[in-house]
């Protein structure tokens, strides 16, 4: 059965500090994998992910692939409170279809 | 428009009615997805269209889900005889059709079935 698993599930950090977020995924005929912001309902779009070992960046956001070992990490630098959210993660498989298998997501909560 | 478009932004209906929630894709998305999302869960995909055809409806949870998307563009999910259980948000999400593109959301219909 296919898998994907975010750690932790919520956090909680002082604005100004940097954190990483974690996504692991078990899943036959892997593509891509993507991550979400998701602040009140509709989930945004981040990055991403279809090569190991490239980082994308976006701002104080960036995001890496291991396809070896199954996860990506996702890391905010300088963290300000509207960085406060959910952040879900969801992988692709190969196919007829783009539909997304999306982990139960990361709540991170920045306090000033 | 710009965006996804979904209404309502909120139903509340009681148990055992009917209900139909509606989207509008980004013009010109042939692909359009509806996800279900619980409280303190990730969304759960429940049906893919290409164009007017349901391409994979392997996700819904019974037979009182249905979704139609006659003309390739707006599209309806409908859920009869609801049930407490079926309170969650519904989000729907296009893309162009083409692999390895994301898909943009809407803001969701939050049910809540009493």
């Amino acid at each position: 059965e296919d898998k994907v698993v975010q750690s932790p599930l919520s956090l909680v950090v002082h604005e100004g500090d940097t954190v990483t977020l974690n996504c692991s995924y078990e899943v036959t005929n892997f593509r891509s994998l993507l991550w979400y912001k998701q602040e009140k309902k509709a989930p945004t779009f981040l990055f991403m992910l279809t090569s190991s070992g490239i980082e994308k960046k976006s701002g104080r956001l960036s995001s890496i692939l291991d396809k070896k070992e199954l996860f990506s990490i996702l890391n905010i630098t300088a963290t300000q409170t509207g960085d406060s959210a959910i952040y879900l993660c969801a992988v692709v498989r190969s196919g007829a279809t783009n539909k997304l298998i999306f982990g139960t997501g990361t709540l991170l909560a920045i306090q000033p | 428009g710009a965006g996804v478009s979904q209404t309502p932004s909120n139903k509340v209906t009681e148990k055992g009615k009917y209900v139909e929630l509606r989207c509008d894709p980004i013009s010109g998305h042939t692909a359009l997805y509806w996800y279900r999302q619980s409280l303190g869960q990730g969304p759960e995909f429940l049906i893919y269209f290409q164009g007017t055809g349901a391409a994979d409806d392997s996700g819904l949870p019974n037979d009182r889900f249905f979704a139609v998307r006659p003309e390739g563009s707006v599209s309806t999910l409908k859920i009869q005889r609801t049930e407490r259980g079926d309170s969650a948000v519904y989000l729907c999400a296009s893309s162009p059709g083409h692999q390895n593109t994301e898909a943009f959301f809407g803001q969701g219909t939050r049910l809540t079935v009493v």
